[in-house]
């Protein structure tokens, strides 16, 4: 298996539910990450999960909070967004830093 | 602070013109360069990485640390490679986990 899978693949919430995003890749890599990429423009980095453990926050507001349950699994939960959140989110994971990264194909998030 | 930069937003070619969709960055360690390509519809991928020297689809990226440049070159211009592509950089890392920057990609349209 050589895929990180995100689910769901579209996503319509409002402003005051609770959802997540989950993420699964089955390629032994220990590194994984959301990104944020909204229209038109390139990913932004969100969250970096070493071995685990959250090594990176790039200053997310406290709206998204990630989880690692596993080295198989990346999950993003979502509360109270507002709708300048709207946007497609990635998953990645990498091997090692210098092999690049492997990016699943994507959340696309509608918040109403 | 890294920093990645593509200065054309669109490039416009005939089939069978060559291609250079330029690339250059600012960082002042050891950088690792990659491009990644996005065709209509699908995810990111991986198309090259300065590491490996290599020649995907007919594209080579030679870095040049002098310019601090990572151009993106391909001899003669195909249908197919009509997609966004963006060139990235990650600081250099005996890690597993790295901080992908994005530039702000340069949409390639090929032309009969």
């Amino acid at each position: 298996d050589t895929e990180v899978t995100q689910t769901p693949k579209h996503l319509v919430m409002g402003m005051t539910n609770k959802k997540s995003l989950k993420c699964e890749q089955h390629m032994g890599h220990r590194a994984m990450y959301w990104y944020k990429q909204k229209a038109k423009k390139p990913p932004e980095l969100m969250f970096v999960y070493s071995y685990e453990k959250l090594s990176i926050n790039e200053s997310v507001p406290s709206r998204f909070s990630p989880e690692c349950p596993n080295s198989s699994l990346l999950n993003l939960h979502l509360h109270a967004l507002q709708p300048e959140d709207s946007a497609l989110y990635l998953c990645a994971s990498s091997q090692s830093g210098v092999y690049g990264y492997t990016f699943g194909s994507g959340t696309r998030l509608t918040v109403v | 602070a890294q920093r990645v930069t593509q200065p054309e937003k669109l490039l416009s070619v005939f089939k069978g013109a060559p291609v250079e969709l330029k690339c250059n960055y600012s960082y002042s360690g050891s950088p690792e360069l990659f491009w990644y390509v996005q065709y209509s519809r699908q995810r990111l991928q991986l198309l090259l990485r300065h590491i490996s020297r290599e020649s995907i689809k007919g594209f080579t990226a030679d870095l040049n640390k002098g310019e601090t440049s990572f151009h993106l070159k391909k001899p003669f211009a195909q249908e197919e490679d009509s997609a966004m592509y963006y060139c990235a950089l990650s600081p250099y890392t005996s890690g597993t986990a790295s901080k992908l920057t994005f530039g702000t990609g340069t949409r390639l349209q090929v032309t009969l």
